[in-house]
């Protein structure tokens, strides 16, 4: 079982719609989410990060995060063109003293003008 | 914003050849890591640094790959005898104190082994 999965997409939406990507991970241990996003060619640049169940909102972006279901989620709202990109779900796994983060392969978003 | 600085952007290798990719990390953090991203591929985990050691390496960390802070501010990635499935782009990362701050990645290194 692949420690954080994401459908790989492309997800295609129009101007102006929300986008809703999903991300499920395995270690119920894990205690902080993040949603990174990527630009062809360029480094993942961290858009949110989660902690609580429940929603946290920033501008147009709300992640969402249910440990019970061991799920992750984030809704953009009004999306852009410019949101096109990839969209990295990532956990931190504690193990010991060590902390990493854990990327899933990312879902594509496209947004349709 | 502070930010992680990679060096150099872009580097060509041949095959068998050693690399240095160069890392600056943000000063206050603590911690430090490297990612490998093939073309295509997701985003791995390849070591972290904390305290002037390695924490964890993955299985990919073999003994080709070695990770050094030399001095205060530089964190390096070395591959001693690169082969073409080394061709990938290297991140480096920082994180501060808490497990619940994401990591800042810097800009990348496209390594191409030929």
């Amino acid at each position: 079982q692949k420690e954080v999965e994401q459908n790989s997409g492309p997800l295609s939406v129009p101007e102006g719609a929300i986008a809703s990507l999903n991300c499920t991970y395995s270690d119920r241990g894990s205690q902080s989410f993040f949603w990174y996003r990527q630009y062809s060619g360029k480094s993942p640049e961290l858009i949110m990060s989660i902690y609580s169940n429940g929603d946290k909102e920033d501008g147009r972006f709300t992640a969402q995060l249910n440990k019970a279901s061991q799920y992750v989620s984030l809704l953009i709202r009004d999306s852009q063109p410019s949101d096109s990109a990839t969209y990295l779900c990532a956990v931190n796994r504690v193990m010991d003293s060590s902390y990493k983060l854990i990327f899933g392969s990312g879902t594509r978003l496209l947004v349709r003008p | 914003e502070p930010e992680v600085t990679q060096t150099p952007s872009h580097q060509v290798t041949q095959m068998g050849q050693e690399v240095i990719l160069r890392c600056v990390p943000i000063s206050n953090h603590l911690y430090f890591y490297w990612y490998r991203q093939i073309l295509g591929q997701k985003v791995e985990f390849l070591v972290s640094f904390y305290n002037n050691e390695i924490s964890e390496k993955s299985e990919i960390f073999d003994d080709q790959f070695s990770v050094e802070r030399p001095d205060g501010s530089n964190f390096t990635l070395k591959i001693r005898s690169t082969k073409l499935e080394d061709s990938a782009m290297y991140f480096c990362a920082s994180s501060g104190t808490s497990i619940n701050y994401g990591y800042t990645f810097g800009s990348g290194t496209r390594l191409t082994v030929v």
